[in-house]
């Protein structure tokens, strides 16, 4: 079945990197997402990648993807306070499917 | 940029009663609009698809008749939550498929407390 995993947590201290990772199983995936969801908060897009890219990257944000083993990672250079969060990685077999989230982990930020 | 918006953003209720949360595209026609659920410290769970005219499409193991779902126009889907009861209580999210741009705009979530 469809199943997407994250560690739960990730602790960084800031203006360094952070890399949060994720796998999947569901081989039929082609976009794959990560969301940010702060407290008490809907789910922000932060960005997604399609399953025939090995990267993208957007400013502080870069998206690696190896389909041969269905790891997912993001990383998010210069982590500041504001990174503070729950990153949900997703995955959906189309832009109408349904969306499968992972548990989603928590980025703490100490100083 | 296309903006999904929910109402109430949190509403408390006693046990039997039914809960209505609107679900709307602001600058957008959605089509498809999909409702989720998390759970404290959880991931979202799908719980319907919801297409303009037709029937909900819903996962396995959620109740049709507890949770109604109406698309009756290109922006608004609503979720009643009838009989409600505590194991109700949740995070209920949706999101609405931008067509074209293929991707989903989320909602900032209902709270629901059913005491």
């Amino acid at each position: 079945g469809e199943d997407v995993e994250q560690s739960l947590f990730l602790s960084v201290r800031e203006g360094d990197s952070s890399v949060i990772n994720c796998t999947y199983t569901d081989s039929s995936s082609t976009y794959l997402y990560w969301y940010k969801q702060e407290p008490g908060a809907g789910l922000q897009l932060l960005t997604y990648i399609f399953s025939n890219m090995d990267m993208k990257q957007d400013q502080r944000l870069t998206v690696l993807l190896n389909k041969k083993d269905k790891h997912l990672s993001l990383r998010i250079a210069d982590t500041q306070t504001g990174d503070s969060a729950i990153y949900f990685c997703a995955e959906s077999e189309g832009s109408a499917s349904k969306i499968i989230f992972g548990s989603g982990t928590r980025l703490s930020i100490r100083p | 940029g296309a903006v999904v918006s929910q109402h109430p953003s949190r509403v408390i209720c006693k046990s039997g009663t039914s809960v209505k949360i609107e679900c709307r595209s602001l600058d957008f026609q959605a089509t498809t609009m999909f409702w989720y659920r998390q759970f404290p410290k959880k991931s979202l769970m799908l719980m319907a698809t919801s297409n303009e005219g037709s029937k909900a499409t819903y996962e396995q193991g959620v109740e049709k008749d507890k949770f109604l779902i109406n698309h009756a126009s290109l922006t608004l889907s609503t979720l009643t939550v009838t009989s409600a009861h505590p194991e109700d209580s949740s995070f209920y999210i949706c999101s609405a498929l931008l067509v074209g741009e293929e991707t989903q705009y989320f909602g900032p979530g209902t709270r629901l407390l059913v005491l």
